[in-house]
């Protein structure tokens, strides 16, 4: 089945500093990559997707570059500000499965003003 | 209804005891996932509906664990004979059809404590 590796596991940046977080997945028939981002106590909410027909995708100040040879992917927070402190979970998905996806371990974003 | 909508939001129980998690979807959302996620996890995949068949059920640990979606609507997940690694949150989560932009949106979440 599919792995989803995903690193750091924590991450501090100062606000308005930058911050990626990377993820490698090991199943080759995954063409769906989401990010989601969990606050404390709260469900996950979808921040940012891409497909394997696609090689980076942008809103804002985030985005998600994919290297389907390497079968890695990663997120790209610019400018970043406190309300941007959150868990973000990688996952990796096929759409013949029916999108279930298999998620990464998670990486805690800490933004310091 | 505007979200997902999971009940209990919370339920403690004693090993070896029966558990029933309800997931009532968005109105109109085909598919349905029922997550786990313990703590400092990722969500892991358990289950996937398409209407009222189990697409994909590979996820389910093992035969103590089982969920219905009988009217293509809202989910109940079954757990019997509970144990205390059961104890996690369980996630639901639906999406407007799984073939078309596979975005999931999720509950809040069923936190079981099997005590």
């Amino acid at each position: 089945g599919e792995n989803v590796e995903q690193h750091p596991s924590t991450l501090s940046v100062q606000e308005g500093d930058s911050a990626v977080i990377k993820c490698t997945y090991s199943d080759s028939a995954s063409n769906y990559f989401p990010w989601y981002k969990q606050e404390l106590g709260k469900r996950p909410q979808l921040i940012i997707d891409i497909r394997s027909n696609v090689g980076e995708k942008k809103d804002q100040r985030i985005a998600v570059t994919l290297n389907k040879t390497a079968k890695h992917f990663s997120l790209h927070i610019t400018e970043t500000q406190p309300e941007d402190s959150a868990v973000y979970f990688c996952a990796a998905g096929e759409s013949n499965s029916g999108y279930a996806l298999n998620f990464g371990k998670g990486t805690s974003l800490l933004v310091t003003p | 209804g505007a979200g997902v909508s999971q009940t209990p939001s919370n339920k403690v129980t004693e090993k070896g005891k029966y558990v029933e998690l309800r997931c009532d979807p968005i109105s109109g959302h085909t598919a349905l996932y029922w997550y786990r996620q313990s703590l400092g996890q990722g969500p892991e995949f358990l289950i996937y509906f398409q209407g009222t068949g189990a697409a994909d059920d590979s996820g389910l640990p093992n035969d103590r664990f089982f969920a219905v979606r009988p009217e293509g609507s809202v989910s109940t997940l079954k757990i019997q004979r509970t144990e205390r690694g059961d104890s996690a949150v369980y996630l639901c989560a639906s999406s407007l059809n799984a073939g078309a932009t596979g975005e999931l949106f999720f509950g809040e979440g069923s936190r079981l404590t099997v005590l």
